[in-house]
């Protein structure tokens, strides 16, 4: 089993919708969680990150974080072509490891006009 | 946000010479720094950590003396690439730590072998 698992995706979803990603870890010990948007040819940009079970809304981009099922998911409300991008769920698996990341495949998101 | 920079961009060499990429936090001080290499439509590998006046802890499978990392300051670190072949040819990345153990990435650097 991968530690950050993701759908490779690609998810498509017309604009206006809701975009729903998933991303589930293995590591019960898991402190915090990160998602990022890379877009073609570029570097990841960080969207949110989530500590605590729960909500987190910014913007148009929730991230919800149930850490007894061990599920991190991130929704876009009304999506926008300029969504269109690949999503990355990152783990930081045990506090204090000086940040070291464990990152998901990433799941391309297609939002169509 | 915390900024990162990268220099170069983009960089083409021969077969054989040495490229070295520069790593920079512009607005904040980092002491651990990472490099990553991605391959088109791959995820991010994790290359090494580097961290300010030590020495780098490198990933399994990558070469520390094809890859030579130095983080010679709080706000820089950099990346050679000694005796570059093509299949050394990758997208690498570098990123920084900033607050609450939030990696912010730099824009890459592309780089071409020939």
């Amino acid at each position: 089993q991968k530690e950050v698992e993701q759908n490779s995706g690609p998810l498509s979803v017309p604009e206006g919708a809701i975009a729903s990603l998933n991303c589930t870890y293995s590591d019960r010990g898991s402190q915090s969680f990160f998602w990022y948007r890379q877009y073609s040819g570029k570097s990841p940009e960080l969207i949110m990150s989530i500590y605590s079970n729960g909500d987190k809304e910014d913007g148009r981009f929730t991230a919800q974080l149930n850490k007894a099922s061990q599920y991190v998911s991130l929704l876009i409300r009304d999506s926008q072509p300029s969504d269109s991008a690949t999503y990355l769920c990152a783990v930081n698996p045990m506090k204090n490891q000086g940040g070291k990341l464990i990152f998901g495949q990433g799941t391309e998101l297609s939002v169509k006009p | 946000g915390a900024v990162v920079s990268q220099h170069p961009s983009r960089v083409i060499c021969k077969s054989g010479t040495s490229v070295k990429i520069e790593c920079r936090s512009l607005d904040f001080q980092a002491t651990t720094m990472f490099w990553y290499r991605q391959f088109p439509k791959k995820s991010l590998m994790l290359m090494a950590t580097s961290n300010e006046g030590s020495k780098a802890t490198y990933e399994q499978g990558v070469e520390k003396d094809k890859f030579l990392i130095n983080h010679a300051s709080l706000t820089l670190s950099t990346l050679t690439v000694t005796s570059a072949h093509p299949e050394d040819s990758s997208f690498y990345i570098c990123s920084a730590i900033a607050g609450e153990e939030t990696q912010y990435f730099g824009p890459g650097t592309r780089l071409l072998v020939l």
